[in-house]
């Protein structure tokens, strides 16, 4: 079975600062890791995805993620974040077989503030 | 816009009731998954179908049930509804090609008030 914690329920940070969202996961097989972004009121929308490869991975609207498989994390991170970018955030792990299904962490919602 | 369809946006219903919602996946693809995201529970996967078959099933009440018709639309019926099945409910649709990685593309939603 599959588990994802993330470490920070709430981040608010002010417009053009850099920001980190910390995603920990737990897996007995490898895994495909995600990003996915809620802005209010809309359905989810992928922000990025690790599939194999390079440990850095970039995604739209400026975001990027690291992998780091000794400490089984996937940290989102943006430089300088706008206040378009408040939303909810979460990451999200799936097999690399089978169903695919998702397993997501609890979610942490990003505030900018001006 | 993901091309993955859901109707009703809204629902507003009684406890004890039944409801279904509805998903179109997106032009060609196979596979649709069920989502809910509750304030309780977060998102969690209900169930998912491969071309009208059942082929996973997460935390899935006994009171829910799902289908997939032969045009490919899904959908979700939620019976002996409870207070506790408010929620948001998501459908995605992924082409599910054996032996690759397949995006799933999110709908939507339909949003549940069960009073």
């Amino acid at each position: 079975a599959q588990s994802v914690t993330q470490l920070d329920s709430q981040v608010p940070v002010f417009e053009e600062a850099p920001v980190e969202l910390r995603c920990n996961y737990s897996s007995s097989v490898s895994v495909y890791l995600f990003w996915y972004v809620q802005y209010p009121n809309q359905g989810l929308q992928l922000l990025l995805k690790y599939l194999s490869g390079s440990t850095l991975v970039k995604g739209i609207n400026g975001f990027e993620a690291e992998f780091n498989k000794s400490q089984t994390s996937f940290h989102l991170r943006k430089p300088s974040v706008h206040i378009s970018d408040t939303a909810e955030y979460f990451c999200a792990v799936s097999d690399f077989q089978g169903a695919q299904k998702l397993v997501f962490g609890q979610g942490t919602r990003l505030t900018i503030n001006p | 816009d993901s091309g993955v369809t859901q109707t009703p946006k809204h629902l507003i219903t009684a406890t004890g009731q039944r409801v279904t919602l509805r998903c179109s996946p997106r032009s060609g693809d196979l596979s649709v998954y069920w989502y809910q995201q509750s304030l309780d529970q977060g998102l969690q996967f209900l169930i998912q179908y491969y071309n009208g078959e059942e082929r996973a099933k997460g935390n899935i009440l006994e009171r829910f049930s799902a289908q997939q018709f032969p045009d490919l639309h899904s959908e979700l019926n939620l019976s002996s509804l409870e207070l506790g099945d408010s929620a948001l409910y998501f459908c995605a649709s992924s082409p599910q090609s054996l032996g690759h990685y397949n995006e799933q593309f999110f709908g939507p939603g339909t949003r549940l008030t069960v009073l």
